[in-house]
């Protein structure tokens, strides 16, 4: 579980699509997560999916689940300039592993106007 | 507003000096987190509780120390034994055994 990886950068004009991807190894992850950071900033909770759902969606974000590839991805729509920022990939598992989360290094992504 | 308060928001070490970073929250979350961000890479867990009065060693422990006399507050002590300390400091918590954790907004910590 401690294998969390991310594309490092990603650019995109204003009102396109992002498609921002993760890969894990463990597969006894419990929940996946999305999180934003903006500058100097804490980490925004963006979006989760329980390991048991291939997708949810929340407005402009779509996230979609491949366990059996141990890949996941966050999609979003109509992007805008507000949505700069880097985003981490992150897996909580259970068992005696119980509360923790292993990040991904982060995924910067720039949005041109 | 309920939420996760860091402070300071910029803090300069010595050497040889110990420093404490201050976390509070007022979310009545159960567990709380620390962990460290270095340039280009992900959060490494330091130290976390979650229950007052007990926290257990995180992946980078060593030169850090930690306490949780209350529910609401989770301080960070970095050691003069901690030899490389420049880092974005992040505490977290969350209302159960790490799910959806809620953040800080982070101490910049720098040696002089």
């Amino acid at each position: 579980g401690e294998d969390v990886e991310q594309s490092l950068f990603l650019s995109v004009r204003e009102g396109d699509s992002s498609v921002i991807n993760c890969t894990y190894t463990d597969s006894s992850s419990t929940y996946l997560y999305w999180y934003k950071q903006e500058p100097g900033a804490g980490l925004q909770l963006l979006t989760y999916i329980f390991s048991n759902m291939d997708m949810k969606q929340d407005q402009r974000l779509t996230v979609l689940l491949n366990k059996k590839d141990k890949h996941l991805s966050l999609r979003i729509a109509d992007t805008q300039t507000g949505d700069s920022a880097i985003y981490f990939c992150a897996e909580s598992m259970g068992g005696s592993t119980l509360g923790r989360l292993y990040f991904g290094r982060g995924t910067q992504l720039t949005v041109w106007p | 507003d309920g939420g996760i308060t860091q402070s300071p928001k910029y803090l300069f070490r010595k050497e040889g000096q110990n420093v404490t970073l201050s976390c509070e929250q007022n979310l009545n979350h159960d567990a709380m987190y620390w962990y460290r961000q270095d340039p280009g890479q992900g959060l490494r867990l330091i130290y976390y509780s979650q229950i007052v009065n007990d926290f257990q060693k995180g992946d980078i422990a060593e030169g850090y120390s930690v306490s949780r006399e209350k529910k609401e507050s989770f301080p960070l002590t970095v050691t003069s034994a901690q030899k490389n300390p420049t880092a974005f400091y992040l505490c977290a918590s969350s209302i159960d055994r790490g799910e959806k954790l809620f953040f800080g907004s982070g101490t910049q910590l720098s040696v002089l």
